[in-house]
């Protein structure tokens, strides 16, 4: 019984495409976040939801598109996929907006070619 | 601009030693802070917090020290394990802005049998 579920795992596609990522958590949680870790290793936040509003928006491409259609689901889009969008993407949640450590999902590696 | 930072790339310590890690940060606000550890193809998984109210947390063999002063926490981890190879992300938030979290870039750790 996986606490924050993410599919798929690995994803590899071309330039131009446009693909999603899903991403479920069963904790009850009520706050979602997704978050990239680049090629160095870094992890940054691009994303959070809280009761279905977005609360954290960090200057990403418009191109990436969270949607949340339930407190237990937030979902990544990306429009037109770059090179640039290769990365490790992590889904997290966590209870409350602050003092709560996040629980993270397991990844999931996006291959642009 | 990373305003939290681990150093370090990697460790190597014999088992049964003390693993000691560290992390700096620049922002003043910062009042919350995490460590995570990371194993290849999974997600961060939450190992012990402090907030700045105190200067010392423990759970078991990890102790967590918090110099404010200084902006520095290290993750002290004794006896180390060869369980305890991995990679440890340190992380740090401003409640007052909520969950938002700065992560490092990590500490990869290995533990020598």
């Amino acid at each position: 019984d996986t606490a924050v579920s993410q599919t798929p795992k690995y994803l590899v596609t071309q330039m131009g495409n446009d693909k999603s990522i899903k991403c479920e958590q069963n904790l009850g949680h009520d706050t979602m976040y997704w978050y990239k870790q680049d090629s160095k290793k870094f992890l940054k936040i691009m994303f959070s939801y809280n009761n279905k509003e977005l609360i954290i928006n960090e200057t990403v491409p418009n191109r990436f598109s969270p949607k949340s259609p339930d407190k237990a689901h937030l979902n990544l889009h990306i429009n037109s996929l770059e090179l640039g969008d290769s990365a490790v993407y992590f889904c997290a949640s966590s209870q409350g907006t602050g003092g709560s450590p996040l629980h993270f999902g397991n990844g999931t590696r996006l291959t642009v070619t | 601009d990373q305003q939290v930072k681990q150093n370090s790339p990697s460790l190597s310590v014999q088992e049964g030693r003390i693993s000691i890690l560290n992390c700096d940060y620049t922002n003043s606000m910062f009042d919350y802070f995490l460590w995570y550890k990371k194993y290849p193809a999974e997600g961060p998984t939450f190992l012990i917090s402090i907030s700045s109210i105190k200067d010392k947390n423990e759970d078991g063999r990890f102790t967590v020290f918090l110099n404010k002063s200084a902006k520095h926490l290290s993750l002290h981890i004794v006896p180390s394990q060869p369980g305890d190879s991995a990679v440890y992300f340190c992380a740090a938030s401003d409640l007052n802005t909520g969950n938002q979290f700065y992560f490092g870039t990590g500490t990869s750790l290995t533990v020598i049998p």
